[in-house]
């Protein structure tokens, strides 16, 4: 079974700061995507990364996955109120886009005005 | 921005009672998936279709589920006799071709209550 740590669970922050989400796995995934997830609503995909070593940038949130292609990273800069919500890891562990996610448990993010 | 749209938003239903989920996906994607969230814990897979068959699922998805592309649109989500634990978040999934390094797309999902 393939697990997916995220850390940190909670994460409550002043607007302006940086932050760093980290997700890891003993297991090798093919790809690793991070989500959104707002309170009764569907994951909102973020970003993938498939290549180990691969840094991806979307405005102030930069992705990276690990060299092994085993672990992940989401660092915000200058956080903001509108950041918060509850961020998800999901990795894929078959070669096409028909295999499963495993999802990590999540980190709730909250930026304080 | 193209949608994935699923019915009902809510369904209260009783034990034992058979349930329909129903996802209608993005209509050029290719493969369609159900996922399920327990209040209070981690998005898990249920199943994968593709072609016309399931192509993966879950230790979760027993004999009591099944999917079913009826049309050339809809996906359903069928649990034949629910139980107290179905009780959770449905999601019905789609994404695109089957190169690695496409996303999923996901709608807002279903409430499933089983009293």
């Amino acid at each position: 079974t393939q697990l997916l740590e995220q850390s940190p669970q909670f994460l409550s922050i002043q607007e302006g700061e940086n932050l760093t989400v980290y997700c890891n796995s003993s297991s090798v995934f093919s790809s690793l995507q991070w989500y959104r997830q707002e309170p009764g609503e569907g994951p909102v995909l973020l970003v993938t990364v498939v290549t180990g070593g691969e840094v991806k940038k979307l405005k102030r949130l930069t992705f990276q996955f690990g060299d092994a292609r085993k672990d992940s990273s989401l660092h915000i800069t200058a956080a903001q109120p509108g950041d918060t919500g509850l961020y998800l890891c999901a990795g894929a562990s078959g070669e096409t886009s028909g295999s499963r996610l495993t999802f990590g448990e999540g980190t709730q993010l909250t930026v304080n005005p | 921005e193209p949608e994935v749209t699923q019915t009902p938003s809510h369904q209260v239903t009783q034990m034992g009672q058979e349930v329909i989920l129903r996802c209608v996906p993005i209509s050029n994607h290719l493969y369609f998936y159900w996922y399920r969230q327990i209040l209070g814990q981690k998005v898990e897979f249920l199943v994968s279709f593709y072609n016309n068959e399931i192509s993966e699922k879950s230790e979760i998805f027993d004999d009591q589920f099944s999917v079913e592309r009826p049309d050339g649109s809809n996906f359903t989500l069928k649990i034949r006799s629910t139980k107290l634990e179905d009780s959770a978040m449905y999601f019905c999934a789609s994404s695109d071709a089957p190169e690695v390094g496409y996303g999923y797309t996901f709608g807002s999902g279903t409430r499933l209550t089983v009293v």
